[in-house]
Formats: C-alpha cells, sequence, structure tokens
C-alpha cells in the first residue's frame, strides 16, 4: 500500500517560530503536494513539487516556503508562524506521468495551531 | 482556473436514497478525480474517469463526464450512513500534475 506520512497530527506553536512540517512518501512519486485546508474554504494548495529541488507556488504561497531535497520527502516551512496559520494541513504525492494511474494520496493531516 | 467547483455544498439525504454531486471545471483536462474525506482525515481517491470516458462504475459508485459541458457527476447509489463524508473533485489537465481542489460537497446520509 502507497504511504504518504506527515511528522505529526497535531502540532502546537507560538507567533513568531519557525515551523517545519514534514511529509515522506514511499512510492517514488514525482509530484508532492501541500495543502491547507480551513472550513468553508476546502482545499487550497500551498505549494506543489514535481522533482527534486524543483516547485511551484499554488494559491496562497504567501508566509510558506518548501524544500524537496530528496525525491521522498517534501517540506512545508512557516519561516515566521502567525495566527492566521492555524489550520489543517494535508500533504499528498502522485505520478507525474498522466498516463498512468495519476490518483494522489493524502497523509493522515497535520493540525497546527498557532498560538 | 483549473479547480472543480462542486455543487451542491451540502446534501442530506435518509439511508437507502442516491445521492447526485455535480462538478464543473473551465479548463481542458486528461481526467478527473473523484475523492472522499471523512471528517478530520486526509482525502481517500474514490474513482477516476479520462477525458476519453464517458461514464465509469465501481460498486455503488457511477462517474459521468461530458467534455462538451466541461462537467461530471458522482452518483452514489442506495447510500449508508457509512458514506457520510465531504466529496471532491479534482480535473487533472494533461500539461501539468498539479492538483486542484474546490469546496467540496458535504453529505450526510440519515440512518
Amino acid at each position: 500500500d502507497v504511504k504518504v506520512t506527515q511528522s505529526s497530527r497535531y502540532l502546537v506553536k507560538r507567533t513568531g517560530e519557525k515551523v517545519f512540517l514534514e511529509c515522506v512518501q514511499d512510492m517514488d512519486h514525482e509530484n508532492m503536494f501541500w495543502y491547507r485546508q480551513d472550513p468553508g474554504l476546502g482545499l487550497r494548495l500551498i505549494y506543489f513539487s514535481y522533482d527534486v529541488k524543483m516547485k511551484e507556488k499554488g494559491d496562497i504561497p504567501e508566509g510558506y516556503s518548501v524544500s524537496r531535497e530528496k525525491k521522498e520527502r517534501f517540506s512545508l516551512i512557516l519561516e515566521s508562524a502567525s495566527t492566521n496559520q492555524t489550520s489543517m494541513y494535508l500533504c499528498a504525492s502522485s505520478f507525474l506521468n498522466p498516463g498512468v494511474n495519476t490518483e494522489a494520496f493524502f497523509g493522515q493531516g497535520t493540525r497546527l495551531t498557532v498560538v | 482556473s483549473q479547480q472543480g467547483e462542486e455543487d451542491p455544498q451540502a446534501l442530506s439525504i435518509q439511508e437507502g436514497e442516491n445521492a447526485t454531486m455535480n462538478c464543473s471545471y473551465k479548463t481542458s483536462i486528461n481526467n478527473l478525480q473523484w475523492y472522499r474525506q471523512n471528517s478530520g482525515r486526509g482525502l481517500v481517491h474514490l474513482i477516476l474517469i479520462r477525458s476519453n470516458e464517458r461514464e465509469k462504475h465501481s460498486g455503488r459508485l457511477r462517474v459521468t463526464l461530458d467534455t462538451s459541458k466541461k462537467s461530471s457527476s458522482l452518483l452514489i447509489t442506495a447510500s449508508r450512513a457509512a458514506d457520510t463524508a465531504s466529496y471532491f473533485c479534482a480535473p487533472r489537465p494533461g500539461n501539468t500534475g498539479k492538483l486542484i481542489f474546490g469546496q467540496g460537497t458535504t453529505l450526510q446520509v440519515k440512518p
């Protein structure tokens, strides 16, 4: 079974802290994604990576950065956490080639609270 | 925007009834995917339909795709209380691996 593992299920951080959310997948997927989910707003794409060291901004990249040094690991970084970044964060991965099964597999989510 | 827009936003039905959710999108696609999310969890892939397919079945799920209208529908037949969840569509363009989701449809199935 494909596994996408997020490092924490729940996280509480203080305003101004630098926060790292880690995501690891074991299916050799090229694509990896970070989303945040807030009530009434659905899932919003923060960043997308289609290869090691490659990244594209999603719809809401402000206040976030990402790192992909290895194919299996995609990190989301909150440079200086703020209370409006309190949210559920979801990581996902998929194959790049649309000719193969391209469904995305999701981690269990990290509920981040910034106080 | 390449995201899908689901309709209705919320749906409440009795167990045993059918549930229909719709998705509209704006760009040309390679495929369209439907996902389910139980409360507070990650999304789980349900079914994928390719742009050259018009209908696809998987168990109690039936998905249709009309590329001329840029729309898709997900039908859940003989619904169960365990189908209570949020459902999202994700149209996937051919030129990018990005998956962008809409707000989803929240389905409540009453026992």
